[in-house]
């Protein structure tokens, strides 16, 4: 019953720095997304996948990149981290192709660029 | 674009009162859901809505989708400390189109 997995829960990382957030899920959904929770606020989508091989850019994708190679996997790419880029990162999955369409959330990624 | 509103923005309550929120918005929505996000973790689904005037529960919670179609209504009966958390609206046109969340309301409970 694994659903949704984001790897690290945790990172620290300094200005102009690079790192990958993991996503990974196993329900065979077909969309994937990627959000942005600044506190107090809600959930900003920064890309998102309607299948593999096909991404697309959300509200706020800039400094960001994605790529979706298989059907589980859709991780995200920081190439220079800003301290604007601190945030809570989280993956999403659905299937549309149904009428509910549900999203079913990751645990989080909490980025802290100094 | 479309902007969903929540209100209100953060509760302080007595446990064992009800709680009433809700959401707004600028554009007529076939699909509202209902979220809950615990310190620290990610978004859960507590109810989805699909028809207008639908009324829906889950648990002590209860949830109607507007019948104008551009609101939704969540209550809470008889909190509980573990009811603490922020709660988010969200809309979606039809089942292809991307969901729009609100920017959540922020549910204390005082022993």
């Amino acid at each position: 019953n694994a659903g949704v997995t984001q790897t690290p829960k945790f990172r620290i990382l300094k200005i102009g720095q690079s790192m990958t957030l993991q996503c990974t899920q196993d329900m065979n959904h077909n969309y994937m997304y990627w959000y942005r929770q600044d506190p107090g606020m809600g959930l900003k989508l920064i890309y998102y996948s309607v299948g593999a091989g096909i991404t697309d850019k959300g509200e706020v994708p800039n400094g960001y990149n994605v790529s979706r190679s298989t059907t589980e996997d859709f991780p995200l790419r920081l190439e220079l981290a800003a301290p604007s880029q601190t945030s809570v990162y989280f993956c999403a999955s659905s299937y549309a192709g149904e009428a509910k369409n549900i999203q079913y959330f990751g645990a989080g990624t909490r980025l802290s660029v100094l | 674009g479309q902007q969903l509103n929540q209100s209100p923005q953060s509760m302080f309550i007595q446990e064992g009162e009800d709680v009433s929120m809700n959401c707004t918005s600028s554009s007529i929505f076939n699909t509202w859901l209902w979220y809950k996000q615990d310190p620290g973790e990610g978004p859960v689904l507590l109810i989805a809505l699909y028809k207008a005037g639908e009324l829906t529960s889950n648990g002590r919670l209860t949830a109607q989708f507007g019948i104008t179609r551009k609101d939704s209504f969540l209550n809470i009966s008889a909190s509980i400390p573990s009811d603490v958390g922020i709660y988010f609206c969200a809309g979606r046109g039809t089942s292809y189109d991307k969901v729009i969340f609100g920017p959540g309301t922020s549910l204390s409970v005082i022993p």
